[in-house]
C-alpha cells in the first residue's frame, strides 16, 4: 500500500559531520516537504519541492540542502553548518500544493541527535 | 504577521467530550487543518475547513469561523487511544501551511 517511507528513524550525528535523511513516496505525488518539529513549536517548513529537479527554500533553510532527481525522492542532508540540528524531522507530500488542494501526508519521522 | 495559537495541554475522561480551540492570524488564508500525531509518529489528516461551519466525521467535528480567525476540534465519547497531540494549521495559499505548536491531549478512565 502506498505512503511515505523516512530513513533512519533514529540517528546520531557527531559535530562536525553531515548527514542525510532519506525520503521516499509511492503516492504518485508531484509536492514533497521537509518539516522540522521541536518541542513547543509547531513543524516549520524546511525545503519544498513542486516538481522533480525544481525545489525550494522555506522559512529554516539554512544549514540544509536537498535535491530532487526522481519524483519519488527527496532526501535532506544536514549539514555542519546547521547549529542545532537536534530536532525530529518529518517528510510530507501532498498531490499539489498543501491545502490548495488537500492535505500534508507524513512519512514516520526521523529523530536526528547531535552528540 | 501571522500565528497560529492553541492550548499547549488538556486533559479529558473517556467517554467525554472535549473541545480543543485554535486562533490564528494571517492575511492570505486558504483553509484551515486539523491533523493528530501520537508520540513519535507521524501526523495524520483529520478536517479541513475552508468555508464558516461545522463539518463532521464520526466522533470528530472541526468548526471555523473565519471573521474571528477561530476554529474548534470537537472530540465525542472520547477513547484512551485518542490520547495524542492535535495540530492546527491554516493554509496562506499555495505551498505555505502554518502549524500551531499542538495540543497534547490526556484521556483519563
Amino acid at each position: 500500500d502506498g505512503g511515505i517511507t523516512q530513513s533512519p528513524k533514529y540517528l546520531f550525528r557527531k559535530e562536525g559531520q553531515n548527514v542525510t535523511l532519506s525520503c521516499e513516496q509511492n503516492l504518485n505525488h508531484d509536492a514533497m516537504y521537509w518539516y522540522r518539529q521541536d518541542p513547543g513549536q509547531g513543524l516549520r517548513l524546511i525545503y519544498y519541492s513542486q516538481i522533480v529537479n525544481d525545489f525550494q527554500k522555506g522559512d529554516i533553510a539554512e544549514g540544509y540542502s536537498v535535491s530532487r532527481e526522481k519524483k519519488e525522492s527527496f532526501p535532506l542532508t544536514v549539514t555542519s553548518a546547521q547549529k542545532n540540528p537536534t530536532a525530529f524531522y518529518l517528510c510530507a507530500s501532498s498531490i499539489g500544493l498543501a491545502g490548495a488542494d488537500g492535505e500534508l501526508f507524513f512519512g514516520e519521522g526521523s529523530r536526528l541527535t547531535v552528540l | 504577521g501571522q500565528n497560529i495559537d492553541q492550548p499547549t495541554e488538556m486533559t479529558a475522561t473517556e467517554g467525554a467530550i472535549v473541545q480543543i480551540n485554535c486562533t490564528y492570524q494571517t492575511s492570505g488564508f486558504n483553509g484551515l487543518f486539523w491533523y493528530q500525531q501520537h508520540a513519535g509518529e507521524a501526523p495524520t489528516f483529520l478536517s479541513y475547513n475552508v468555508l464558516d461551519g461545522l463539518e463532521e466525521k464520526g466522533r470528530f467535528s472541526s468548526f471555523l469561523s473565519r471573521s474571528k480567525g477561530y476554529s474548534y476540534l470537537l472530540l465525542k465519547e472520547l477513547q484512551m487511544k485518542d490520547s495524542a497531540s492535535y495540530l492546527c494549521a491554516f493554509n496562506t495559499g499555495g505551498f505555505k501551511t502554518i502549524f500551531g505548536a499542538g495540543t497534547r491531549l490526556f484521556v483519563k478512565a
